[in-house]
């Protein structure tokens, strides 16, 4: 069965500073990956998503993610963190054949100043 | 982009009375509907797919006499909670989606937070 583990429920970073939050799925097909963004009292947004094109994804807001089948891992990343980008955020995966959406726990981010 | 909206954000109830939350879909038509549920520190877990005119589809350990779906419109899903008890307080998250193709982008509305006293 398919599952995604995100590591790091809490992360922090300096404005200004990389961010990387982290996302590992299992599935014994090849999947589907998204990153959500949930900002408070709001819906999911979606960030970004892999559907088997290019292994680098761009995504809104300056986010990007490498899809790594090696390391099964589709880690998000912005090179430069603002403070409008504090929220919390969801890695997802979909499985062909299911088309349906298995979330991880989410990685709550905070920006300091 | 599109945008998906329920209603209470927020209700509070006594055991054993019924809840109703709103799914609407506003400036498109959703073929399908999700409704989620959310645990705090915990993944959205899927509870049925509701396709309008036809019988929800529940997820495996979802009570479906306990969670009634509704999916009336191409713009309105409603979820039940039936005889809820304190157990049933979450965070109810739906989801709409758009498209024609296998795959299709779900757009999430912003969650009704249930409390059951």
């Amino acid at each position: 069965a398919q599952s995604v583990t995100q590591l790091g429920s809490h992360v922090s970073v300096s404005e200004g500073a990389l961010v990387l939050l982290r996302c590992n799925y299992s599935s014994s097909v090849p999947p589907y990956l998204f990153w959500y963004v949930q900002y408070p009292n709001q819906g999911l947004q979606l960030l970004l998503k892999y559907t088997s094109a290019a292994t680098l994804v761009k995504g809104i807001n300056g986010f990007e993610a490498e899809f790594k089948k090696s390391e099964t891992s589709f880690h998000l990343t912005k090179p430069s963190a603002h403070m409008s980008d504090a929220a919390e955020y969801f890695c997802a995966v979909v499985t062909s054949g299911t088309y349906k959406y298995i979330f991880g726990t989410g990685t709550r981010l905070k920006v300091l100043a | 982009g599109a945008v998906v909206s329920q209603h209470p954000s927020r209700v509070i109830c006594k055991s054993g009375t019924s809840v109703k939350i709103e799914c609407r879909s506003l400036d498109f038509q959703a073929t399908t509907m999700f409704w989620y549920r959310q645990f705090p520190k915990q993944s959205l877990m899927l509870m049925a797919t509701s396709n309008e005119g036809s019988k929800a589809t529940y997820e495996q350990g979802v009570e479906k006499d306990k969670f009634l779906i509704n999916h009336a419109s191409l713009t309105l899903s409603t979820l039940t909670v039936t005889s809820a008890h304190p157990e049933d307080s979450s965070f109810y998250i739906c989801s709409a989606e758009f498209g024609t193709q296998v795959l299709n982008e779900q757009f999430f509305g912003p969650g009704t937070r249930l409390t059951v006293l």
